[in-house]
């Protein structure tokens, strides 16, 4: 299973669009890149998923070049609510992997 | 109504007890997991069941076991608890499970000290 390596933590301030990138360079043809949001003392929450190019949903954007060794979550005009920590994940279904994840800070 | 839960959220306990963690989810959903995270928030599958059959069982002492009554509920019991268990155990359910990739509904965690 591809194993993934994202920044152990970032800050940001209110208002800033937020981009955490994961390198993922041993993803299988068969994989999907998938994130997570986990605040404290609750369970992670899916936040978006996708294959190859841009996903977008409500919350957020997911960018996946062409090689697919990496992605970028984009988080758009972050508010205090989304401190947090995100993770990404690879992987071709339930047996997902998470790594240590990125604890996002946003301040005032 | 809440689509995952587990009891207890807190369990405190001594060393060498047997303790078991309730998994509950009314989503429909097929599969189920349990997951370990540790103090320093790395998050590890210890098992899936998949319609009631266990589809994953990740390198996990004996002393845990998964118990499935039916396709609703995954309850985890641990035998003879040692320190090393202290940490959060949460639940998880999906729609399918194995080789397909689908979003994991995560319950809010039961966090196990052991003394």
């Amino acid at each position: 299973l591809a194993k993934t390596t994202q920044p152990i933590s970032m800050d940001s301030y209110e208002g800033q669009e937020v981009n955490i990138t994961c390198s993922h360079n041993n993803i299988a043809t068969n994989d999907y890149i998938t994130w997570y949001q986990q605040f404290p003392s609750q369970g992670p929450r899916f936040i978006i998923q996708g294959y190859k190019t841009k996903v977008t949903n409500e919350v957020a954007s997911l960018f996946i070049p062409a090689d697919r060794k990496s992605s970028t979550l984009s988080l758009p005009r972050v508010s205090l609510s989304d401190t947090a920590v995100y993770y990404c994940l690879v992987g071709p279904g339930g047996k997902l992997i998470f790594g240590q994840g990125t604890e996002l800070s946003v301040k005032p | 109504d809440t689509a995952v839960s587990q009891t207890p959220k807190y369990l405190v306990t001594q060393m060498g007890n047997d303790k078991s963690i309730k998994c509950e989810q009314n989503l429909g959903h097929d599969t189920m997991y349990w997951y370990k995270q540790d103090s320093k928030k790395f998050l590890k599958i210890m098992f899936s069941y998949n319609n009631k059959e266990l589809i994953i069982n990740e390198t996990v002492p004996n002393r845990f076991s998964p118990k499935s009554p039916d396709k609703a509920h995954l309850n985890l019991h641990i035998n003879s608890l040692e320190l090393g268990d202290s940490a959060v155990y949460f639940c998880a359910s999906s729609q399918g499970g194995g080789t397909d990739l689908y979003e994991q509904y995560f319950g809010p965690g039961t966090r196990l000290t052991v003394t």
